[in-house]
């Protein structure tokens, strides 16, 4: 069974720091990798994902993301984060060939940005 | 409205009761999942509809729940002898096609069931 590790629950920053949120999955085969986002009161929204190709993705408002195959990890970053960017983070897997009931999804992280 | 709802935002029911969850998705969508978040936790699937027919219900923890989509479009979840274990969030999410390249699936806002 596929599994997904974000070893961060809880990260604080002040604007304009840099932001990297890691992502470790668990999976034999290939994968497609998913960043998602919630804003508080608001549902889970697609940030970026990645397929195939080009390993470095990159999303909506400035965040992009690394797939690195060797070490089975897909984090997020965003040079300069803004207050607005407070929500929680969630990193998801599903299994190529696999459709949205194959996902798995990681704990999440919850940004707190400090104005 | 543009985006998947979810009826009601809330809902506090009691031990042993039955409760009945709605999702209305994006009109057009085909592929209709359930997914439950327990605190702390990311979404975990529930089950998964094509269409009229549950193509996979893999996901339901026990005979306890139940879920339909009779006209293809809005589906309802049904928990019966609901448990304290059963308070959640669970969100519904509904993509055109159930394939993953190329294709969205859009969330709701969930149902937060508390069980007391």
């Amino acid at each position: 069974a596929q599994s997904v590790s974000q070893h961060n629950h809880h990260v604080i920053l002040s604007e304009a720091a840099s932001l990297e949120l890691g992502c470790n999955y668990s999976y034999g085969g290939t994968v497609n990798l998913f960043w998602y986002v919630q804003y508080p009161g608001q549902h889970l929204q697609l940030l970026l994902k990645y397929f195939s190709g080009d390993p470095l993705v990159k999303g909506i408002k400035g965040f992009e993301a690394e797939f690195i195959k060797s070490k089975f990890s897909f984090n997020l970053r965003k040079p300069s984060v803004q207050w607005s960017d407070t929500a929680e983070y969630f990193c998801a897997v599903i299994p190529q060939r696999g459709g949205y009931q194959k996902v798995t999804f990681g704990t999440g992280t919850k940004l707190q940005v400090i104005p | 409205g543009a985006g998947v709802s979810q009826t009601p935002s809330n809902k506090v029911t009691e031990k042993g009761k039955y409760v009945e969850l709605r999702c209305d998705p994006i009109s057009g969508h085909t592929a209709l999942y359930w997914y439950r978040q327990s605190l702390g936790q990311g979404p975990e699937f529930l089950i998964y509809f094509q269409g009229t027919g549950a193509a996979d219900d893999s996901g339901l923890p026990n005979d306890r729940f139940f879920a339909v989509r009779p006209e293809g479009s809005v589906s309802t979840l049904k928990i019966q002898r609901t448990e304290r274990g059963d308070s959640a969030v669970y969100l519904c999410a509904s993509s055109l096609t159930g394939r993953v390249e190329g294709i969205e699936a859009f969330f709701g806002q969930g149902t937060r069931l508390t069980v007391v």
